[in-house]
């Protein structure tokens, strides 16, 4: 069946350090994909999403490129901030029963 | 408008207990999906309703079980609680099915501590 695999935390980085976050999924046809943010005490928000290869998705700095060829979809940002500390599930949706599949989660600490 | 509310935020229960949860979906959302998040397996799928009816269900055994009410409000349910059953279990509403990410919005979820 489909799955997300990410890379496990938590990671720990100085504030302004640039950051990947991994993500590999196992997917028949073509996913959607996705990054979710959740905040400590909140629920998850969709943070970006992908529809197709190579395609960009992108908000608040973080950006992450679908790559069919590697199946993968990591997560970047150029300049992390304290405020990015939070736990990051990478997603996708296989369209064929419209469940959404969420990898294990990566918790980010980001140090003033 | 008000987001999605999950009653209660916090439950400790014993052992063999059972427990229902809550789950108020924004205004005029009638999709309402459950998941259950725990360290060890990230987040994962329980089941999804819409207008009273599931559309989709998780691998997870028959003590876990839900409903949905004419107002959309939803409930879960979990029998013969086990130590395993600790986890944070969220609530995610959305306007129609199928489900999409965009329009989909979650609680602040329920944290389940079973000793």
């Amino acid at each position: 069946g489909d799955s997300v695999t990410q890379m496990e935390g938590p990671v720990t980085l100085s504030e302004e350090a640039f950051l990947t976050i991994n993500c590999t999924y196992t997917a028949t046809g073509y996913p959607s994909l996705f990054w979710y943010v959740q905040y400590p005490g909140e629920g998850l928000q969709l943070l970006l999403k992908a529809t197709k290869a190579d395609d960009k998705g992108s908000n608040k700095g973080f950006e992450a490129t679908y790559r069919k060829e590697t199946t993968s979809f990591h997560l970047e940002k150029g300049s992390v901030q304290v405020s990015d500390s939070a736990v990051y599930f990478c997603a996708l949706n296989g369209n064929r029963d419209d469940k959404i599949i969420f990898g294990k989660g990566t918790r980010l600490h980001i140090l003033p | 408008k008000a987001g999605v509310t999950q009653t209660p935020r916090y439950l400790i229960k014993t052992r063999g207990q059972q427990v229902t949860l809550s789950c108020s979906p924004i205004s005029g959302h009638r999709s309402v999906s459950w998941y259950q998040q725990t360290p060890g397996q990230g987040l994962q799928f329980l089941f999804e309703y819409f207008s009273e009816t599931q559309r989709n269900k998780g691998n997870f055994p028959g003590r876990f079980s839900g409903r949905q009410f004419s107002n959309s409000r939803s409930e879960m349910n979990v029998s013969t609680l086990e130590l395993g059953d600790s986890a944070l279990y969220l609530c995610a509403s959305s306007r129609s099915v199928p489900t999409n990410p965009n329009e989909q919005y979650f609680g602040p979820g329920t944290r389940l501590t079973v000793t």
